[in-house]
């Protein structure tokens, strides 16, 4: 069974420029996360789908940042315009509701 | 909102040694918690996943407990290696099905 992919692995950008991650999780994982994780620190949630629905974006500074899952299945996660304070690993996780989480290799994205 | 405390925040040990690590939440309504491994560079890796209504879990070398009244879990590590050195993070789910994670603990297994 595939495991939960990300792209890209890694990303260098300018201050101000956008850029996207994209997540595809476990199959039939109803339950989508992205995390965002700072060097020597545990994940921070930005967002929680529960299928198509975003149930938790609390986090999500909506000002700079946008996710969507379309059709319930594979999700996107952009930043524009990034900032130097960006520069993090980014997380995607997936698990059938209340149950074993799996994650990604993450992104890990670098802001000059 | 929960919080979760991991003590200490880095271990170094001798191979071979048995060694505890600890995680504490702050709301006992929890309805998991989950144990996850990270090297360098890298994801979670899920190592065992306890139910509220478990009091422990085994795989392996590894031992997970899980006391709810007292806010506490642990993982225990057997007969420690080199190639278990990484950081182990533990993560609470709530009803609410949200995940509260700790900070870590940093192990290094000494050859």
């Amino acid at each position: 069974e595939a495991g939960v992919v990300q792209s890209p692995r890694y990303k260098i950008i300018e201050k101000k420029q956008p850029v996207a991650f994209w997540c595809n999780p476990i199959s039939g994982h109803n339950t989508l996360y992205w995390y965002l994780q700072n060097l020597g620190q545990g994940p921070e949630l930005l967002i929680r789908y529960e299928n198509e629905e975003a149930v938790d974006d609390s986090q999500l500074p909506k000002d700079r940042f946008s996710a969507e899952r379309l059709k319930g299945v594979d999700s996107t996660l952009k930043i524009q315009p990034a900032e130097l304070g960006d520069s993090a690993v980014y997380l995607c996780a997936s698990s059938p509701r209340g149950r074993e989480l799996f994650f990604g290799e993450g992104s890990r994205l670098t802001v000059l | 909102k929960q919080e979760v405390t991991q003590i200490p925040a880095a271990l170094s040990v001798p191979e071979g040694e048995n060694l505890v690590l600890n995680c504490s939440f702050t709301d006992s309504a929890i309805y998991n918690l989950q144990w996850f491994r990270q090297d360098p560079g890298k994801g979670l890796t899920s190592l065992l996943l306890i139910q509220s209504s478990q009091r422990e879990q085994t795989s392996g070398r590894l031992n997970a407990s899980l006391d709810k009244s007292s806010g506490r879990s642990t993982l225990y590590i057997a007969a420690s290696q080199p190639g278990d050195s990484a950081t182990y993070l533990c993560a609470v789910r709530t009803g609410a099905n949200n995940l509260f994670f700790g900070t870590g603990t940093r192990l290094t297994v000494i050859p």
